[in-house]
């Protein structure tokens, strides 16, 4: 079945390590994207790709990278610098929105649970 | 920029009742989409229904509508029969046309009682 995987569901992470979280899709979608959520907010972007080898910062990237070098995948690496990182995390993809395409929504994986300890 | 806002953080429903979500946004955009998602317990984001502000007709799929008024931009979710399984957080979203990015609301989280 088509869709988009994250792993691992749950992740702990020692205070001053990086730690990478998975994304991978099989439904040759375009563009993707990292949100993070946080109790009693929405999800706020942290960064979105439309092709591979480029990406773009969203509204939180500060502690965050990520790569494209492959359609199917998009990890993102949180690094020590993210002062915060305790979140839950949301991947997606969706087809290319630069156009008119009625298609225009996101796609969701299941998330990821990150926790400092 | 643009801005999504849910004013109800909490709502409760009987089963078989009907109940609307409400949700306003803030753009000065003419083209864009907006969006309701669903998330269970399992934290899966689920599209529920979407809306082109270019269509006038309000959207429906199967128990849920929308009252789309473009003027006021608003746009509040209708959930017919409610079902047990409706329970989760529901999220409002607007994406601007030729924009990759989407603009979620704090969400609204609704409970189905038997």
């Amino acid at each position: 079945d088509g869709g988009i995987t994250q792993s691992p569901k749950y992740l702990f992470r020692k205070e001053g390590q990086n730690v990478t979280l998975s994304c991978e899709q099989n439904l040759n979608h375009d563009a993707m994207y990292w949100y993070r959520q946080d109790p009693g907010q929405g999800l706020r972007l942290i960064y979105y790709s439309q092709i591979v080898n480029d990406f773009q910062k969203g509204d939180i990237a500060e502690g965050y990278s990520v790569s494209r070098e492959k359609k199917e995948s998009f990890p993102l690496t949180v690094t020590s610098a993210q002062k915060n990182p305790t979140a839950f995390y949301l991947c997606a993809s969706s087809i290319d929105q630069g156009s008119s395409q009625i298609n225009t929504e996101a796609f969701f994986g299941q998330g990821t649970r990150l926790t400092v300890v | 920029a643009q801005t999504v806002t849910q004013s109800q953080p909490e709502m409760s429903v009987q089963e078989a009742e009907t109940v609307t979500l409400s949700c306003t946004y803030d753009t000065s955009e003419n083209n864009y989409y907006l969006f309701w998602y669903k998330q269970p317990p399992s934290r899966q984001m689920i599209l529920v229904i979407r809306q082109e502000a270019y269509k006038q007709q309000n959207a429906t799929e199967n128990r849920f509508s929308v009252n789309f008024q473009k003027a006021a931009k608003s746009f509040s979710l209708k959930i017919s029969d409610s079902q047990l399984g409706d329970t989760a957080m529901y999220f409002c979203a607007f994406r601007r046309a030729g924009s990759y990015q989407l603009t979620f609301g704090k969400g609204t989280k609704l409970s189905v009682i038997p």
